[in-house]
């Protein structure tokens, strides 16, 4: 059964603490692996599209990394502004045309 | 990115009745849109994907009857809740199919808020 984790569920950062954000996933064959940002009461936004273990992607403050178990967000030197749910959703072989996964979402606050 | 829009944003009906959701792509042509459900502090749940002229596909434990989508034109996707109740109340959000560069992603509305009384 496909799956995806997001840890830690919650995360409290000093602004200027950098720190990472992990999305571990199961899937038979993966197509794809999509972060997005979302804001209280809004729909996600995109960030990154990743394809292949060892691809990474850069955004500003923002890093995403990808293995063949898991993919990481890494946010350095992160400021309030930062502060949103990220959310990790994997894009499997069998499935439809664009069917995402979405796991649950690690929840960013960036402390001034 | 692409654009898309929803309207209403906010919607707070009666029980029994029926709530209609649009979701619109402005800036490109989506055969292909999504509709998922996110309860608070939980993660988007897919509902259904809806392509252009054709039926929609419903996830596991979705009843169509209830949720009606209809995707008449590459632009527009409608979800229609029937007689709605206090359990359907949740946070209705949209998504196109598209491509960011050579990448296909999906670009997603604001998101419609549902608080059924």
């Amino acid at each position: 059964e496909d799956q995806v984790t997001q840890s830690p569920e919650a995360l409290r950062l000093q602004e200027g603490e950098s720190s990472s954000l992990n999305c571990s996933y199961t899937v038979s064959g993966l197509r794809g692996l999509f972060w997005y940002r979302q804001d209280p009461g809004k729909g996600p936004e995109f960030l990154f599209t990743l394809y292949s273990a060892g691809e990474e992607k850069e955004k500003e403050r923002l890093k995403a990394t990808l293995t063949k178990k898991e993919s990481f967000l890494h946010i350095t030197a992160p400021k309030p502004e930062d502060s949103a749910t990220y959310l990790c959703a994997v894009q499997a072989d069998q499935t439809g045309a664009n069917n995402l996964f979405f796991g649950t979402g690690t929840r960013l606050t960036v402390i001034p | 990115g692409a654009v898309v829009s929803q309207h209403p944003s906010r919607v707070i009906c009666k029980s029994g009745t029926s709530v209609k959701i649009e979701c619109r792509s402005l800036d490109f042509q989506a055969t292909t849109m999504f509709w998922y459900r996110q309860f608070p502090k939980q993660s988007l749940m897919l509902m259904a994907t809806s392509n252009e002229g054709s039926k929609a596909t419903y996830e596991q434990g979705v009843e169509k009857d209830k949720f009606l989508i209809n995707h008449a034109s590459l632009t527009l996707s409608t979800l229609t809740v029937t007689s709605a109740h206090p359990e359907d109340s949740s946070f209705y959000i949209c998504s196109a199919g598209g491509t960011s560069g050579k990448q296909e992603t999906q670009y997603f509305g604001p998101g419609t808020r549902l608080l059924v009384l």
